[in-house]
């Protein structure tokens, strides 16, 4: 049973460019949710999708959507990047129904924006 | 709308002895579950412990157990017998069990620095 993987886990881009960062949720999870947290702060919720579709998300801009595929990976993409978007990008993965509904987190992606 | 709330920034602990960090939290789900979770310099968030709203008895897990006062609204992390591989950041979070099941709402952390 592999883990909850993330790609790439480092990235510098610069303000205004656009970003894609990638999860690979935990076998047999169908939820996969993401994480803003910035330095000296607790995670924030972005989003969450369950079977490809969002299905709840927190107080963050359009610019930041994300995709859900078939085989529940999924994709945070941000347009127009600001200084404020750097970060460490967590993605977290869980299972309805499944005890707890633990949930479990990959390593993250640092985002630097410059 | 979920609220946690850690009010000790850093924290302090001999290697070998015992330390709480707190936890309090506000909720309008009548049920949700509680977890803490460690932190390394290297980023991925580690799951230490869970407690569910309507677990009568406190979780435990190895060294980590968690003080739970449902009336208080209060969830403490107790790490018995530290070790030197404890110093990390420790995040109290709380989860909703309905539908958002992926939204976990997480305090600003404590951060613990174990002494030799």
């Amino acid at each position: 049973e592999t883990g909850v993987t993330q790609s790439p886990t480092h990235l510098i881009k610069t303000r205004g460019q656009q970003v894609t960062l990638r999860c690979s949720s935990q076998s047999g999870h169908n939820t996969v949710s993401w994480y803003q947290q910035a330095l000296g702060q607790g995670p924030q919720f972005i989003f969450q999708y369950y079977r490809e579709e969002e299905n709840g998300r927190g107080n963050f801009p359009p610019r930041f959507s994300g995709l859900q595929f078939p085989n529940y990976s999924s994709e945070l993409n941000v347009n127009a990047l600001e200084l404020d978007d750097s970060a460490l990008y967590l993605c977290a993965s869980s299972s309805t129904g499944a005890p707890y509904n633990e949930q479990f987190f990959g390593p993250g992606t640092r985002l630097t924006v410059l | 709308a979920q609220k946690i709330t850690q009010t000790q920034p850093g924290m302090f602990v001999q290697e070998k002895e015992a330390v709480t960090l707190d936890c309090t939290y506000d909720t309008s789900d009548p049920s949700y579950g509680l977890f803490w979770y460690k932190q390394p310099s290297s980023g991925e968030m580690i799951f230490l412990i869970y407690q569910g709203s309507y677990d009568q008895q406190n979780a435990t897990e190895g060294r980590y157990s968690l003080n739970f006062q449902k009336a208080r609204k209060s969830a403490n992390l107790v790490i018995s017998a530290s070790q030197l591989g404890d110093s990390a950041m420790y995040f109290c979070a709380m989860r909703g069990h309905n539908t958002n099941a992926g939204k976990s709402t997480f305090g600003d952390g404590t951060t613990l620095t174990v002494k030799p």
